[in-house]
């Protein structure tokens, strides 16, 4: 079992729609919390981040932690076609390497 | 400009060939990592440097070697190419961002086919 399970989707939605993504993990250890957006044929960028458990909210972005059910989210309000991209949660424990999913593709239609 | 780069950004080799993967960052960041993405795997962790000749495995380190004997370089070797290192490689450098997030920067990615 890998440490980190996220769906690989795709995931389809038309443009407005609110969506939602997530990952699980099994290492109690992990603290800080992330999500890449990467899009097509470039490098992932981090686009939210999160200690321990909490909401933390940027724009139309937020992110949820649960470390009881060890289970994050990233929803993303109103969403734009160019919101399409691959979604990659990771994570740590107190040091610097990170764990990924496997990510998201999310296609947003106009 | 300032940031990560990485040549070649395409790259089609031969089974049992030595091919070096360049990644230069501009902004003199200590840690610096390199991962391969492949379907259904994400991307996972093949080397890391905290520092210049400071360099450890990550969790997938085999066939692979690195140097780093100056801070903004961090090559990536692969010694004796084989198809199941076909894919496309990532460098990365960690810094805290101006919000306090421990966050690492990617560099463009250089996709790599070894026939």
């Amino acid at each position: 079992q890998k440490e980190v399970e996220q769906d690989p989707g795709p995931l389809s939605v038309p443009e407005g729609a609110i969506v939602s993504l997530n990952c699980t993990y099994s290492n109690s250890a992990f603290q800080y919390f992330m999500w890449y957006r990467q899009y097509s044929r470039k490098g992932p960028e981090l686009l939210m981040y999160t200690y321990s458990s909490g909401n933390k909210e940027d724009g139309r972005f937020t992110a949820q932690v649960d470390k009881s059910s060890k289970y994050i989210s990233l929803f993303i309000r109103d969403s734009q076609p160019s919101d399409s991209a691959t979604y990659l949660c990771a994570m740590s424990d107190s040091s610097y390497k990170l764990i990924f999913g496997s990510g998201t593709r999310l296609l947003v239609r106009p | 400009d300032a940031g990560i780069t990485q040549s070649p950004r395409y790259k089609i080799t031969e089974t049992g060939r030595q091919v070096t993967l360049m990644c230069h960052q501009t902004w003199s960041h200590s840690y610096m990592f390199w991962y391969r993405q492949d379907l259904g795997h994400g991307l996972r962790l093949i080397y890391y440097s905290a520092a210049a000749d400071i360099t450890d495995k990550g969790e997938v380190p085999d066939g692979y070697v690195v140097s780093r004997s100056k801070t903004e370089n961090f090559p990536l070797t692969l010694e004796s190419a084989t198809r199941s290192q076909t894919s496309v490689y990532f460098c990365a450098s960690r810094a805290i961002d101006r919000g306090g997030a421990d966050t690492q920067y990617f560099g463009p990615g250089t996709r790599l086919t070894v026939l």
